[in-house]
């Protein structure tokens, strides 16, 4: 399957500071779809990103699909402990065979 | 409620005795996924389903068989477990051949001794 990496493995941020994770890949996605996982749980949908330079927000998240759609990002703004989990990328549509990132798991100190 | 159901959701077995583990899905979706967890390695996919009757390999298939008789069952079946087959498992389903939102299942801890 296509190889999609994703940074940082880990971040560890105070409270109220600003998180991003990125995910890389080496070809063109077709979708790509962000999912978090918290501590002892299953992952969850987050979003799917479907156009060249999309954007789109949820509350404090932003999440941009790269103008080449070869890369994303997931910005949280001022992190609150509930943030605490792996956020995970995955490329989706068009592939019946789907590729996770490795994931970013955020810590957040209060 | 729409929900991914996996049972049991905690295993210890011994090497070589074979084991099933179910997921059913209430949703009437088409595509289903089995994936294992791995520390630093994130979710690999072992298998996956577009339809009943039709399975696929994903990235990591050695060791596991899967079927796929009825739309809202998609069992992970190890013939023959080995300690390297000890991970966290998914099953997943979504609704248009893995293009829509994936529904994760509570998850399976699987431990070989």
């Amino acid at each position: 399957g296509q190889q999609v990496m994703q940074i940082p493995q880990y971040q560890h941020v105070q409270e109220g500071e600003d998180f991003t994770t990125y995910c890389n890949s080496s070809t063109t996605l077709s979708n790509i779809q962000w999912y978090k996982q918290r501590p002892g749980g299953h992952p969850v949908f987050l979003i799917q990103l479907v156009k060249s330079g999309e954007v789109k927000k949820q509350k404090r998240l932003t999440f941009q699909f790269g103008e080449a759609k070869k890369n994303s990002s997931l910005h949280i703004t001022a992190t609150q402990t509930t943030d605490v989990g792996t956020y995970f990328c995955l490329n989706s549509g068009g592939y019946q065979k789907v590729t996770f990132g490795t994931g970013t798991k955020l810590q957040v100190i209060p | 409620e729409a929900q991914v159901t996996q049972n049991p959701r905690y295993l210890i077995t011994v090497t070589g005795k074979k084991l099933t583990v179910t997921c059913s899905q209430n949703m009437n979706h088409e595509y289903m996924s089995w994936y294992r967890q791995d520390p630093g390695l994130g979710l690999r996919q072992i298998y996956y389903s577009m339809n009943v009757e039709v399975t696929d390999k994903g990235d990591v298939p050695e060791g596991y068989k899967v079927s796929r008789k009825e739309k809202r069952n998609f069992p992970l079946i190890l013939e023959s477990p080995s300690p390297n087959q000890t991970s966290l498992y998914f099953c997943a389903s979504s609704g248009l051949a893995g293009q829509d939102e994936q529904f994760f299942g509570p998850g399976t801890r699987l431990t070989v001794l």
